[in-house]
């Protein structure tokens, strides 16, 4: 059974719009979710969420925990073609263990 | 600080031959690393963690007589793919882990494109 699932799997968009990307954990031992943008070579790390509520922002990229319900939220605003990606979510667990990573979420952002 | 390079960044290997991947933590020390196998359109899938100084933890269904990773000293851990064929063509990522970094320390190396024809 999957420990990080994310939503929807693969999604197209024209430029300038809004999308929201979503990540459910499971919430044993849980430390941290993590959100990475991958293009064609290693992830890029966005976001690091430990807090419930506390938005995270960076330009039109922002992120938020929910640690009540077990989930969180990627939103990317006014959307270009550069965006077009794999976004990851992972969850940290605690102790010295390895990222659990979600199947991604395949963004195309088209003209 | 905390960077991980990787090497090589790609390689085509003949079937039958074995290919060494390095990974090292350039500006910190890593006791542990984490190597991940990713096909395409698919996510990242641990495959290992590598321990300094003792045997690496595989995960199941990944072979350890195939996949030999070796991680002896704290800046150095490598994987070797041995008697390589077709079906282990894929990307390979290491992940080396420092603690009081902004994403507790998981830095990724900038992945190694493997393909065996």
């Amino acid at each position: 059974e999957d420990k990080v699932v994310q939503s929807p799997l693969s999604l197209v968009v024209h430029e300038g719009d809004t999308v929201t990307l979503n990540c459910s954990y499971e919430v044993t031992n849980f430390r941290s979710l993590l959100w990475y943008k991958q293009e064609k070579k290693a992830p890029t790390f966005l976001f690091m969420l430990t807090s419930s509520g506390i938005e995270k922002k960076s330009g039109r990229l922002s992120s938020i925990l929910d640690k009540k319900e077990l989930f969180s939220i990627l939103n990317i605003t006014a959307t270009q073609t550069g965006d077009s990606a794999v976004y990851l979510c992972a969850v940290s667990y605690s102790g010295n263990t390895p990222l659990v990573f979600g199947k991604g979420t395949r963004l195309s952002v088209i003209a | 600080g905390a960077v991980v390079s990787q090497h090589p960044s790609w390689v085509i290997c003949k079937s039958g031959t074995s290919v060494k991947i390095e990974c090292r933590s350039l500006d910190f020390q890593a006791t542990t690393m984490f190597w991940y196998r990713q096909f395409p359109k698919q996510s990242l899938m641990l495959m290992a963690t590598s321990n300094e100084g003792s045997k690496a933890t595989y995960e199941q269904g990944v072979e350890k007589d195939k996949f030999l990773i070796n991680h002896a000293s704290l800046t150095l851990s490598t994987l070797t793919v041995t008697s390589a064929h077709p079906e282990d063509s894929s990307f390979y990522i290491c992940s080396a882990r420092k603690t009081g970094t902004a994403n507790y320390g998981y830095t990724f190396g900038s992945g190694t494109r493997l393909t065996v024809v």
